[in-house]
């Protein structure tokens, strides 16, 4: 059990421009969710997959946000034009999605961005 | 929408029981009670959950009053490593397993 890893862990980036981060959820997870948090608020929900499946999308996901899960193994998280409110941290969690009742998330420990 | 309450910030000494309350009024029947908390610069790590009995694992106890209004989440022992903001989330299991969050009571343990 390597643990959630997302990449990169910091992005600075220019209002306007595009950004990709990506997700790497444990291995076998076949569920794989994205939050995003800002300064002194607890994660928002934004989108979740069951494999490659994208299930459920929070309206706070607007069109310039885009998540895939080709393959159902990473995930990747597009903003496109990016604005000063984008900033903050995105975070990735997976679940085996076993349907038993003592599962759990397994987050990753982010990506901070940082729209100038 | 979170359907708890929980107090912004909490001060606890070190070595001291840490006890976090939470209020779901509204919880339903079928709703299971789950801690997480978050450490400074990380995500979110799993705590402990229940539905309607008090739990005990490595990390904290549960427990859960009768009526099933309130919980109180205890660290026994706590140590500075505790400090962080801790989460009490109400859910249905297996409802896509997502989790909604509130904002939590931030920890500071204090030697």
């Amino acid at each position: 059990d390597t643990g959630v890893s997302q990449d990169p862990r910091h992005k600075i980036t220019k209002r306007g421009q595009n950004v990709t981060f990506r997700c790497d959820p444990i291995s076998e997870h076949n569920r794989l969710y994205w939050y995003r948090q800002t300064l002194g608020q607890g994660p928002e929900f934004l989108t979740y997959f069951q494999n490659e499946a994208q299930l459920e999308k929070s309206r706070l996901l607007s069109d310039r946000f885009s998540a895939e899960r080709p393959k159902g193994s990473f995930s990747t998280l597009e903003i496109q034009r990016t604005e000063q409110g984008d900033s903050a941290m995105y975070l990735c969690a997976s679940s085996p999605a076993t349907g038993d009742v003592n599962e759990k998330l397994f987050f990753g420990s982010g990506t901070q961005l940082s729209v100038l | 929408d979170a359907k708890t309450t929980q107090p912004t910030s909490m001060d606890c000494a070190e070595g001291r029981a840490a006890n976090l309350p939470c209020n779901h009024s509204t919880i339903s029947g079928n709703e299971y009670v789950y801690w997480y908390r978050q450490i400074h610069s990380q995500g979110p790590q799993y705590i402990i959950h229940g539905l309607k009995n008090n739990e005990t694992n490595e990390m904290a106890s549960l427990i859960i009053t009768e009526d099933r209004k309130s919980s109180t989440l205890i660290l026994p022992h706590a140590t500075l490593r505790d400090t962080a903001v801790y989460y009490c989330i109400v859910q249905i299991y297996n409802q896509g397993g997502k989790l909604i969050f509130g904002q939590g009571t931030e920890l500071s343990v204090k030697p």
